[in-house]
């Protein structure tokens, strides 16, 4: 059971470039996430998904692209990279996809820098 | 929306002596509490949950906390500290309303030898 994978772990883009951050569980999770982690601002909700098919927005979308066409895999696309989108990236799965008293458990993260 | 709040940005302690960190959420309706612990380089990983019943709900490595629902805190102690609680601890949220969970901005715990 590997629990919430992501890959890569560390990736330098130049601006404008576009690539997909790739998170995976195998936890038959219905809900996953995807946060990015800055300095003094804590973990912010980028986009999530209740079960396959379905995405919502969160905190901050703008410039990131989400998909679920499985139940295990919530890919992240950057459109268009940009420095302010250099952070970590956590991506983090939970059971039910409406079940906010279910703990998330999380991936070891993708640490993105924009040049 | 929920705001989570953790006045302690950093809180430096001395091995063995006991540790509060605090935390604080803004919405009175119904909510489950978290704390998740961030050791170098590593994902986040949890603690301990508040969900409901008894306030005080004891966690991993010696950890406990007490929900307070008049003051909306959620405060994280620890009796005696180790070099190995060296770590940034979140306290999270999440309410019946709604499908996110709601982060503090972290509390660097620095263990002094």
């Amino acid at each position: 059971n590997a629990g919430v994978t992501q890959t890569p772990k560390f990736q330098v883009l130049k601006t404008g470039q576009s690539m997909t951050l790739q998170c995976a569980q195998d936890m038959n999770h219905e809900y996953m996430s995807w946060y990015r982690q800055d300095p003094g601002m804590g973990l912010r909700l980028i986009h999530y998904s209740v079960g396959a098919g379905i995405t919502d927005q969160g905190e901050v979308p703008n410039g990131y692209n989400v998909s679920r066409s499985t139940t295990e895999d919530f890919p992240l696309r950057l459109l268009s990279a940009a420095p302010s989108q250099t952070s970590v990236y956590f991506c983090a799965s939970r059971q039910g996809g409406g079940s906010p008293y279910n703990e998330q458990f999380f991936g070891p993260g993708t640490r993105l820098t924009v040049l | 929306a929920q705001s989570v709040t953790q006045l302690d940005s950093q809180v430096p302690v001395f091995e063995e002596a006991p540790v509060e960190l605090r935390c604080n959420y803004s919405s009175s309706v119904s909510v489950y509490l978290f704390w998740y612990v961030q050791y170098p380089n590593q994902g986040l990983q949890l603690l301990l949950k508040y969900l409901s019943g008894s306030t005080l709900v004891k966690g991993i490595n010696g950890f406990e906390a007490e929900f307070n629902k008049s003051q909306t805190s959620f405060h994280l102690r620890k009796p005696s500290v180790h070099i190995s609680d060296t770590a940034e601890y979140f306290c999270a949220v999440s309410q019946n309303t709604g499908n996110q969970f709601y982060f503090g901005t972290g509390t660097s715990l620095t263990v002094i030898p």
